[in-house]
């Protein structure tokens, strides 16, 4: 099957925004997902967007849906140490969640 | 509080061994779903479940089977172990009713490593 797309790894400095990047497969998702997973643990639901939605905003995290491109973006405002993860991009499809491979943010002094 | 459990969280066995995992939840979710984690794949699904007595094959399900017989346990079971299945292994569920958005609820993995 088609995947979904997102980069593998992305550096930013503490302090700076990081925004991570994904491409998915299907026009017809009604939701579209971001999971955190920090070291050692499983998954944990960061945030979500329902498809006729082009921005979600909560604390410091924006998220951009560009439907027409079938694009989907995380944004992380004054990126802390914390935020150090791998963060998965997903989409529903035939009532099962596609995952992307994962973005590892790592932080920079 | 509502959570999913999974054990054992570490587990080294030797090749052709018979290995259960086990997924427990108490969210009451319908929906179970086995997934193993590899650099390079990211998450792959192994099974799933959408209720009582009703499994399905993931895209790599080869090597492994699952039984659904209550709503909270959906045990994961390598016949025959491989060293190709030496893997993280985490277990999700999820609500079913329409009105739910299909987050899935992760376990904390399990660490299996086939000798």
């Amino acid at each position: 099957g088609e995947d979904v797309e997102q980069s593998l790894f992305l550096s930013v400095r503490e302090g700076d925004s990081s925004v991570i990047n994904c491409t998915y497969t299907d026009s017809s998702s009604t939701y579209l997902y971001w999971y955190k997973q920090e070291p050692g643990a499983g998954l944990q639901l960061l945030t979500y967007i329902f498809s006729n939605m082009d921005m979600k905003q909560d604390q410091r995290l924006t998220v951009l849906l560009n439907k027409k491109d079938k694009h989907l973006s995380l944004r992380i405002a004054d990126t802390q140490t914390g935020d150090s993860a791998i963060y998965f991009c997903a989409e529903n499809r035939d009532d099962k969640i596609i995952f992307g491979k994962g973005t590892r943010l790592h932080i920079l002094p | 509080d509502a959570e999913i459990t999974q054990s054992p969280r570490h587990k080294i066995t030797e090749t052709g061994r018979q290995v259960t995992l086990a997924c427990h939840q108490t969210w009451n979710h319908n929906n179970m779903f086995w997934y193993r984690q590899d650099l390079g794949h990211g998450l792959r699904l192994i099974h799933y479940s959408y209720g009582v007595q009703d499994t399905n094959k993931g895209e790599v399900s080869d090597g492994y089977s699952v039984s659904r017989s209550n709503t909270e346990d959906l045990p994961l079971t390598l016949e025959s172990a491989a060293s190709s299945q030496t893997s993280v292994y985490f277990c999700a569920s999820s609500d079913s009713r329409a009105a739910s958005t299909d987050t899935q609820y992760f376990g904390p993995g399990t660490r299996l490593t086939v000798l």
